[in-house]
């Protein structure tokens, strides 16, 4: 299967600061990533689809302004949480499209965020 | 709503066993079908994709799927400890956007 890495794996940050969360695909060329947000024993939440070239498209209740996206080249895809706070911890998680097979989608192994 | 939905479990099977883990979804054009397995604090591994009616089959798993149903089963045989995770079924929603729809998930544990 294709090769996604995400990075840091793992943050803690103080209340108030942004921590920048990287999503590369190392071995296809991704246009299309997805952000991911999971809660313990919950289910994966899609947050919002990163299209390279272009804004990112939003799911309903995701503040934009807070959680900026960037896809700037075919296999790099960023999120920043801005001005972060303990409620924002959480395990966020990338994916990216591979074109060469229909709508399936790899996952970076995550980024764990502590907000203190 | 477009929803996918699975049994969240746990399911428990012995070692050795078959284990059946069933997954139905609502929109009826979807067209591609994911199962991932997601161990705890890791994220989710695809293991198997179906597009076409009827069973897809790559080493012990089988992934079922009858779209006139709307249901799509996967099958893990000769279950292993190892393979004590959550499954995520998930289906794509139609329109080229590449977008997946997750079900919660069902535990599987397989007993030694």
């Amino acid at each position: 299967g294709a090769v996604v890495s995400q990075h840091p794996s793992w943050v803690i940050c103080k209340s108030g600061t942004s921590v920048k969360i990287e999503c590369r695909s190392l071995d296809f060329q991704a246009t299309t990533m997805f952000w991911y947000r999971q809660f313990p024993k919950q289910s994966l939440m899609l947050m919002a689809t990163s299209n390279e070239g272009s804004k990112a498209t939003y799911e309903q209740g995701v503040e934009k302004d807070k959680f900026l996206i960037n896809h700037a080249s075919l296999t790099l895809s960023t999120l920043t949480v801005t001005s972060a706070h303990p409620e924002d911890s959480s395990f966020y998680i990338c994916s990216a499209r591979d074109p060469r097979a229909t709508d399936t989608q790899y996952f970076g192994p995550g980024t764990r965020l502590t907000v203190l | 709503q477009k929803e996918v939905e699975q049994n969240s479990g746990p399911l428990s099977v012995p070692e050795g066993a078959i284990a059946s883990l069933n997954c139905t979804y609502s929109d009826r054009v979807s067209q591609s079908f994911f199962w991932y397995r997601q161990y705890s604090g890791k994220s989710p591994e695809l293991i198997m994709s179906i597009y076409s009616n009827g069973d897809k089959e790559d080493g012990r798993f089988t992934a079922q799927l009858n779209k006139a149903s709307q249901y799509v089963s996967l099958l893990i045989r000769d279950s292993q400890p190892s393979d004590s995770a959550t499954y995520l079924c998930a289906v794509n929603i139609a329109g080229n956007t590449g977008k997946l729809i997750f079900g919660q998930g069902t535990t599987l544990q397989v007993k030694p």
